[in-house]
């Protein structure tokens, strides 16, 4: 059972235009929300978080929306840029479940 | 910094064979995690631990056994290698459940 679900296996963007990376959560206890970017040969990095408390939460170029009725965030990427290029995980907690649980993650390419 | 830290890169296993993967923080975080990363797949969690001398089962902790001696050091042991764990493994320490710190993994080849 695919608690966190990211049905975009791949996404490509021109460079300077905006990214949009869906994910979607079945499991209505999950309050909070991160997404992790990982590049080829390396392990996933922290880019931004959301606590359910929120709609939206804001970082430089990317911002998290939350849709709780919806049970769907996505994360904006502008402008995207060659190195945002790498797979973005989106990941959700419960409270007090001390764990993460991780969608499939989606390929984002950046053409120049 | 080191950060996370986990021996070794690569590494073939027979069928049967079994072998530890090492995974060692310096940032005194008292949370770390196992997982591993299948092909055109999510992270799926093996094991984790909230401190030294507690572990706690993941998702998928099936053939994989750990322990938290010290702080620092979250060795995964895997006893008789099948070829369903072939996979690329990564280690994660955080001070907190949420904001965890990934180690490069570990990829796993069982023939």
């Amino acid at each position: 059972d695919q608690q966190v679900k990211q049905n975009s296996p791949s996404l490509s963007v021109q460079e300077g235009r905006i990214s949009i990376l869906n994910c979607d959560y079945t499991n209505s206890m999950f309050d909070y929300f991160l997404w992790y970017k990982k590049y080829p040969a390396e392990g996933p990095t922290f880019l931004i978080s959301i606590s359910s408390i929120k709609d939206k939460n804001e970082d430089g170029r990317f911002t998290v929306f939350l849709n709780k009725s919806a049970k769907h965030l996505s994360l904006h990427i502008v402008p995207s840029q060659p190195g945002d290029s790498a797979v973005y995980f989106c990941a959700a907690s419960a409270q007090g479940a001390q764990k993460l649980v991780f969608g499939q993650g989606t390929r984002l390419t950046i053409n120049p | 910094n080191a950060g996370v830290t986990q021996t070794p890169k690569f590494r073939i296993l027979k069928i049967g064979q079994s072998m530890t993967l090492q995974c060692a923080q310096d940032m005194n975080h008292n949370y770390m995690y196992w997982y591993r990363q299948d092909p055109g797949m999510g992270l799926k969690l093996i094991y984790y631990s909230v401190g030294a001398g507690i572990t706690d089962k993941g998702e998928v902790p099936n053939g994989y056994n750990v322990s938290r001696s010290t702080t620092e050091d979250f060795p995964l042991r895997l006893e008789l290698a099948a070829p369903s764990q072939t996979s690329v493994y990564f280690c994660a320490s955080s001070s907190n459940w949420f904001g965890q710190h990934f180690g490069d993994g570990t990829r796993l080849s069982i023939l």
